[in-house]
């Protein structure tokens, strides 16, 4: 069964707007991260966000945790057109897994 | 640093025949990862290697997958005989530990290798 479901699956907004999406999970876990995939391209590490942790920025990014709800937010600030790519959630199988498991993503197009 | 480097970037075959991928990973990397990314889909592990072991094979399709890793360096990924559903994105990854040890568990991933089998 699926770990990490992001939401919506695909979202397009204009250049300089805010994006954001989220990630569901079905079990406990100590940390989430977000990556993103260019089209055509590998997954780039994007954030981690341990399960003691409610928030993190990293530049124009913002990643919300709230384990009682089990969800996760990735927020992009002022959007720009290259930040259209795909954007998954990866969780550990299991609260101490020793393997990650991917959403099936979001797509995100930015419009210039 | 290097990143992960994967060959070939694209292979096309006809169903019933085999075909190998390559990845070398992050130098000093001890854990690798082979996903298989169907267009539209999440990556999917197929398997885990930490250093020349495997920890997790579970997802890999046995009867026609087969993975090494030799001196727990480079690693390839067979499929004998493919069939028209392992037409995928083949994507391998690396990390510095394995992912119980906090902040080692970020994957630095390869551009992948798109396989089409006809």
């Amino acid at each position: 069964s699926q770990q990490g479901e992001e939401d919506p699956q695909a979202l397009s907004i204009q250049e300089g707007e805010n994006a954001t999406m989220n990630c569901s999970y079905k079990t406990s876990i100590n940390n989430l991260q977000w990556y993103r995939q260019n089209s055509g391209r590998g997954l780039v590490h994007l954030i981690l966000i341990r399960s003691n942790e409610r928030e993190k920025h990293s530049g124009r990014l913002r990643v919300t945790l709230d384990t009682s709800k089990k969800s996760s937010s990735l927020l992009i600030t002022a959007s720009r057109a290259a930040d259209t790519a795909s954007y998954f959630c990866a969780t550990p199988s299991s609260l101490y897994g020793q393997n990650f498991v991917f959403g099936p993503g979001t797509r995100l197009s930015v419009l210039p | 640093e290097a990143g992960v480097a994967q060959s070939p970037r694209y292979k096309i075959i006809e169903k019933r025949q085999s075909v190998a991928f390559w990845c070398n990973p992050i130098s000093g990397h001890a854990t690798l990862y082979w996903y298989q990314q169907i267009l539209g889909q999440g990556p999917k592990l197929l398997i885990q290697f930490q250093n020349n072991g495997v920890v997790d094979d579970s997802q890999l399709p046995k009867d026609r997958f087969s993975a090494e890793r030799l001196k727990g360096v480079d690693s390839t990924l067979k499929i004998q005989p493919a069939k028209l559903e392992d037409s995928a994105v083949y994507l391998c990854a690396s990390s510095l530990d394995h992912p119980r040890q906090g902040t080692k568990n970020i994957q630095y991933f390869g551009a992948g290798t798109r396989l089409s089998v006809l």
